[in-house]
C-alpha cells in the first residue's frame, strides 16, 4: 500500500532562492504535519493541518516559511529566500484524525535540503 | 533549557544485550510519551506509546515512564542487528504539538 511520499528526496539550492517541498499523505488521512530535522537535533514541529480547519502555524520559524494544503490532499511547504540555516531534512507525516499519540503518525522519507 | 533532553550516543552493544535508552523532560504538563525508531534515510516509525506513568511491554520492548522524576526509558531485550537505528523519544500534552528528543543512535553488533 502507498505510504506518505515526499518530493524531491534531495534538493540543493543557493542562498536566497525559493524552494517548494511536496507531501502526498496517505489517502483518507485528515491530519498532516510538517517537521524539520536538523543534524544532531530532534524533530521540530512546523505546521499542522486538520481537514478544512485553520492550520496551526505556531511552529513556523519565520515568515519566510509557509505551507498550504487543499482539503485532505497534497501539501506544499515553501521556503522563501533560503538561508544556510534552513539546511535540514523536512519530514511530513499524516494520521487518520487529529493529533494524539495513540493516533499513529505515518512519516514520509523526508526531503533533504541543502542551502549553499 | 530544551523541552526534551536525550543523549545522542552513539551507543554500540553486542547482539543479545539489553539496551537502555532514556529521555528527561522539563514540562510537567506532558501526559503522553512515545518512542520512535528511525532507520537511515527513512522517516520515524512509532514503536510504543504510554499514557502517564507506568510500564508498557510489547515483545522485546518495554517503555517506562516516571512522571515524578520527569524521566522515560525504553528497554530492548535480546537486541538484534536489525534494531540498529536511531531511537527518538517524543511527548505531548493536550495541544497539537509533539516534542521530540534529538535521538540516540544505536548499533547492535552481530
Amino acid at each position: 500500500g502507498a505510504g506518505v511520499s515526499q518530493s524531491p528526496s534531495n534538493k540543493v539550492t543557493e542562498k536566497g532562492k525559493d524552494v517548494e517541498l511536496r507531501c502526498d499523505p496517505i489517502s483518507g488521512h485528515t491530519a498532516l504535519y510538517w517537521y524539520r530535522q536538523r543534524l544532531g537535533q530532534g524533530l521540530e514541529f512546523l505546521i499542522y493541518f486538520q481537514g478544512n480547519s485553520a492550520p496551526d502555524k505556531s511552529g513556523l520559524p519565520s515568515d519566510r516559511f509557509s505551507a498550504e494544503r487543499t482539503g485532505e490532499s497534497v501539501s506544499t511547504l515553501t521556503i522563501q529566500r533560503t538561508q544556510q540555516e534552513d539546511s535540514a531534512v523536512y519530514l511530513c507525516a499524516s494520521s487518520v484524525r487529529r493529533p494524539a499519540p495513540q493516533e499513529t503518525q505515518y512519516f514520509g522519507p523526508g526531503t533533504r535540503l541543502l542551502v549553499l | 533549557q530544551k523541552e526534551v533532553e536525550q543523549d545522542p550516543g552513539p551507543l554500540s552493544v553486542p547482539e543479545g544485550a539489553i539496551v537502555s535508552l532514556n529521555c528527561t523532560y522539563s514540562n510537567s504538563a506532558f501526559q503522553y510519551f512515545m518512542w520512535y525508531r528511525q532507520y537511515s534515510r527513512k522517516g520515524p516509525e512509532l514503536l510504543m506509546y504510554t499514557y502517564s506513568s507506568g510500564n508498557k511491554e510489547d515483545g522485546r520492548f518495554t517503555a517506562q515512564v516516571d512522571k515524578s522524576s520527569k524521566y522515560i526509558s525504553l528497554f530492548i531485550r535480546d537486541s538484534q542487528p536489525s534494531d540498529s537505528a536511531t531511537y527518538l523519544c517524543a511527548m505531548s500534552g493536550t495541544g497539537n504539538q509533539f516534542y521530540f528528543g534529538t535521538g540516540t543512535s544505536l548499533t547492535v553488533i552481530p
